[in-house]
């Protein structure tokens, strides 16, 4: 089946204790990126990848790194999370070719940082 | 950024009546894209429609998009209690998938 899987779903952690997020996808996709939703915005990009080894920044990455090595992984990490980055993160996938632009999401990982 | 903005935020109706949501956007597009959202859960992508197309079917779903207002709408025919979800606009510009999406519309429709 295709999909993209995030882990863990749920986290509760403390400001400064560093955390990743991993995201995985099965569906060869070149293109991958990390959103958080907050009430009221909408979804917001943080980081992009566009191939194994190529990342850029969304939106709002202050805060947030990302490394992309193998092309079915892009994780998300946070090296000193504040409670300012609580928050649904969501992962997603898509290809790069014409007609294949669907993003592909995953099921969100919910933050909280006390 | 924002760059789609939905209208209404919030829609309520009774099951089998028609709803209709709209997104307006601000900079030039490659294409639009609708996703649905059940609480909390991932998104999934509903339609897409691109810079050169008018009007786009899929099953109950009927996307428009008028490029010299920059704006479209999403109408789901005949709705459902299982069609209660908010429902989001993205636009895709620049040619490499960044997709910049609206704040969304929450559907209720009721039984």
């Amino acid at each position: 089946e295709a999909q993209v899987t995030q882990n863990p779903r749920y986290l509760i952690t403390v400001t400064g204790k560093k955390l990743t997020v991993t995201c995985s996808q099965n569906m060869n996709h070149e293109y991958m990126s990390w959103y958080r939703q907050d009430p009221g915005l909408g979804l917001r990009q943080i980081y992009y990848s566009m191939n194994v080894e190529v990342t850029d920044k969304g939106d709002v990455p202050e805060g947030y790194k990302v490394s992309r090595k193998e092309k079915r992984n892009f994780p998300l990490i946070l090296e000193s999370p504040s409670p300012n980055q609580t928050s649904l993160y969501f992962c997603a996938s898509s290809s790069t070719r014409d007609g294949q632009e669907t993003q592909y999401f995953g099921p969100g990982t919910r933050l909280l940082v006390l | 950024s924002q760059q789609g903005e939905e209208d209404p935020q919030a829609l309520s109706i009774q099951e089998g009546e028609n709803a209709t949501m709209n997104c307006s956007y601000k900079t030039s597009i490659n294409n639009l894209q609708w996703y649905r959202q059940n609480s909390g859960r991932g998104l999934v992508h509903l339609i897409l429609i691109r810079s050169n197309e008018r009007e786009k079917h899929s099953g109950r779903l009927r996307v428009t998009l008028d490029t010299s207002k920059k704006s479209s709408s999403l109408l789901i025919t005949a709705s459902r209690a299982a069609d209660t979800a908010s429902y989001f606009c993205a636009t895709e510009s620049g040619g490499y998938n960044k997709l910049i999406f609206g704040a969304g519309t929450r559907l209720a429709v009721h039984p």
